[in-house]
């Protein structure tokens, strides 16, 4: 039983394009992020959900919105995609508190050409 | 921009041998501190989370501690063995219950058999 799962595992498109990457977790968590791998490999928060509400909205671009249908998924959207969002995306789930350890999922590796 | 710093970036040691790495954060506003193991072509695993200062976790050979009026934690892996090998991420969190993870670049650990 996977905890939490990701598709596409990997996704090349074009720029301009737009795609999504969804995720499921199966852990009874009531919190979602998205973070960002970086070129230097740093691992970034964009976004953290809590109760279907977004609760931490970090700077990234607002190209990326997530979405979340219900409190076991976290989409992630991408408008009009650009060279530097190549990256590796990586879902994560949560007990809501900060003191609880994060499940992340395999992550996606996005290349925009 | 809280800076999050990992020392040493990099460390290869023989099967057996004994090692520990830290990690420096600011200490003002401290909330909890997350350790997290990535192996290559992985997601991250979380080790342990911590919040109290003089908090010592043990799991197997793998142990921390934590001094927040500092602004540190160690990590020690006794008896290294080459599954060992992975990076090991640091990351506290600043915002509380709804605090975000900022992560460092990790220690990567190569253990030779």
């Amino acid at each position: 039983d996977t905890a939490v799962s990701q598709t596409p595992k990997y996704l090349v498109t074009q720029m301009g394009n737009d795609k999504s990457i969804k995720c499921e977790q199966n852990l009874g968590h009531d919190t979602m992020y998205w973070y960002k791998q970086d070129s230097k490999k740093f691992l970034k928060i964009m976004f953290s959900y809590n109760n279907k509400e977004l609760i931490i909205n970090e700077t990234v671009p607002n190209r990326f919105s997530p979405k979340s249908p219900d409190k076991a998924h976290l989409n992630l959207h991408i408008n009009s995609l650009e060279l530097g969002d190549s990256a590796v995306y990586f879902c994560a789930s949560s007990h809501s508190g900060g003191t609880y350890e994060q499940y992340f999922g395999p992550g996606t590796r996005l290349t925009v050409t | 921009i809280l800076n999050v710093e990992q020392s040493p970036q990099s460390l290869h040691v023989q099967e057996g041998d004994s090692t520990n790495f830290t990690c420096s954060f600011p200490s003002s506003n401290f909330y909890a501190l997350h350790w997290y193991r990535w192996e290559t072509a992985k997601s991250p695993e979380a080790l342990f989370v911590m919040t109290l200062n003089g908090d010592e976790k043990k799991k197997g050979r793998i142990s921390a501690t934590l001094n927040t009026k500092e602004g540190y934690s160690y990590l020690y892996i006794k008896g290294s063995q080459p599954e060992d090998s992975a990076t090991y991420l640091c990351a506290p969190n600043y915002g509380g219950s709804q605090g975000n993870l900022i992560f460092g670049k990790g220690t990567k650990l190569s253990v030779k058999p």
